[in-house]
Parts: structure tokens; C-alpha cells; sequence
């Protein structure tokens, strides 16, 4: 049973471009949550796709933007890259039944603003 | 607002210890609390997954405790071994409307053999 897979595992971009991250849910999932991890630091909850929408958000500028595609697979798009996205991240799955169950994670992926 | 601590931030042991890892969480309000692993560069892998309704999961040498009412959760890992080495993560699913996890900063355990 396949878990989240998410590419590219790494990426270098340059300031002011635009990347597109991919992640595919562990199958049986329907709801995909993106996170950004900084160095030494907790992941931050970035937002969750469920049925093709945005159902929440964290704290993050509309620089960041997503897509959950009908086979539940997303996308993370960042437009107008800064030094400070450099960082892991992580996408994961779970069931919109989201009082039993946890969440799984992707290996995630590196990225490097330079 | 709800904030997770994890305390200590590292943690060296020699192989064999038994150990224990603390979590702290502001708000008592919460559906389920989920422990992670971290290997260096890498995503992260559920360890065990406590229900609110729940004051233990056990796993292997692992054992999680829950303390809804005074917001603390502990993970206790048994005969600890060089391969258990990494950052241990600890993350809340709040109780109010929304699903987004709250990660503390994780500890980062390494057991010398």
C-alpha cells in the first residue's frame, strides 16, 4: 500500500520565480494538508484540500496557493520566491473523518531559494 | 491559542536507557494527539496516535500517555537503541472547527552506543 508520495525531493529555485510542488495521498485518502517546515522547527500548518477545496488555512501570505485535483492528488504553487521559503515541505493525507484518524506524511520536499 | 512545547530540546543517552519525552499543550480542548518521528532531511513517520478518549498507546518499546486536564502528553521509549536516534515531534488536532495539526519543536535524541 503506497504512503504519500510527494516530488521533487529537492529543488533550487532562484528569488522571484515560481515552483510547483506535487503531492499523491496514501490511497483510501481523501483530504491533503500542506506544511513548511524552517530548520529546527515544528512543522506550520500552510492549508487542507478537501473535495477540490481549500477548507482551511494557516498563516501564510496568498503567495501560496493550491489544488487538489478529482483523484485527490494536489498541488502546492509559490509564486515570487523569497529567501525565506527555503524549506521542507511536507505534504499529508488523511480521512475527512478526521476524528478517528491521523494524519500520514510524505518524505517531503527540500527547497532552496537562492 | 493553542501552542505544543516539547521539552527537553536534545537529549543524549547510552544505549539501553529507558527515556522519557515531554509534551505540553496550552488548550485541553483537544480530539487526538499524535507522536512522530524524524530521521535528519527526511518527512515525518506517525509513532502512535492517542484518541482524547484514550490515556495510553503502546507500540513496541514505545509507550504514549495522555493528560487531557493538565495538557501533557509523554512518550516513554524502552531499552533505547542507536537506531532510535532522531527528532521526536509532538502535534495536537485542536478541538475548535478546523483540522490543521500544531507541531512543537520536536526533541532531538541521540543514544551513543
Amino acid at each position: 500500500d503506497a504512503g504519500v508520495t510527494q516530488s521533487p525531493t529537492h529543488l533550487i529555485k532562484t528569488r522571484g520565480q515560481q515552483v510547483t510542488l506535487r503531492c499523491s495521498p496514501k490511497s483510501g485518502h481523501d483530504t491533503v494538508s500542506w506544511y513548511q517546515q524552517a530548520l529546527g522547527q515544528g512543522p506550520q500548518f500552510i492549508f487542507q484540500y478537501y473535495e477540490e477545496e481549500e477548507r482551511q488555512r494557516g498563516n501564510f501570505p496568498d503567495r501560496f496557493s493550491g489544488h487538489q485535483f478529482p483523484n485527490y492528488s494536489s498541488e502546492l504553487n509559490v509564486n515570487a520566491l523569497l529567501l525565506g521559503d527555503s524549506a521542507l515541505y511536507l505534504c499529508a493525507s488523511s480521512l475527512e473523518d478526521w476524528v478517528i484518524g491521523g494524519y500520514t506524511f510524505g518524505s517531503g520536499t527540500r527547497l532552496t531559494v537562492v | 491559542k493553542q501552542e505544543v512545547t516539547q521539552i527537553p530540546a536534545a537529549l543524549s543517552v547510552p544505549e539501553g536507557e529507558n527515556l522519557v519525552l515531554n509534551c505540553s499543550f496550552t488548550d485541553s480542548a483537544i480530539y487526538n494527539l499524535q507522536w512522530f518521528r524524524q530521521d535528519p532531511g527526511k518527512g515525518l513517520t506517525s509513532l502512535l496516535l492517542i484518541q482524547s478518549s484514550q490515556r495510553e498507546q503502546t507500540s513496541g518499546r514505545l509507550n504514549a500517555s495522555l493528560d487531557k486536564s493538565s495538557g501533557r502528553s509523554t512518550l516513554y521509549i524502552a531499552a533505547s537503541q542507536p537506531g532510535d536516534s532522531a527528532t521526536y515531534l509532538c502535534a495536537v488536532r485542536p478541538g475548535q472547527a478546523g483540522t490543521a495539526l500544531i507541531f512543537g519543536k520536536g526533541t532531538t535524541l541521540s543514544v551513543s552506543s
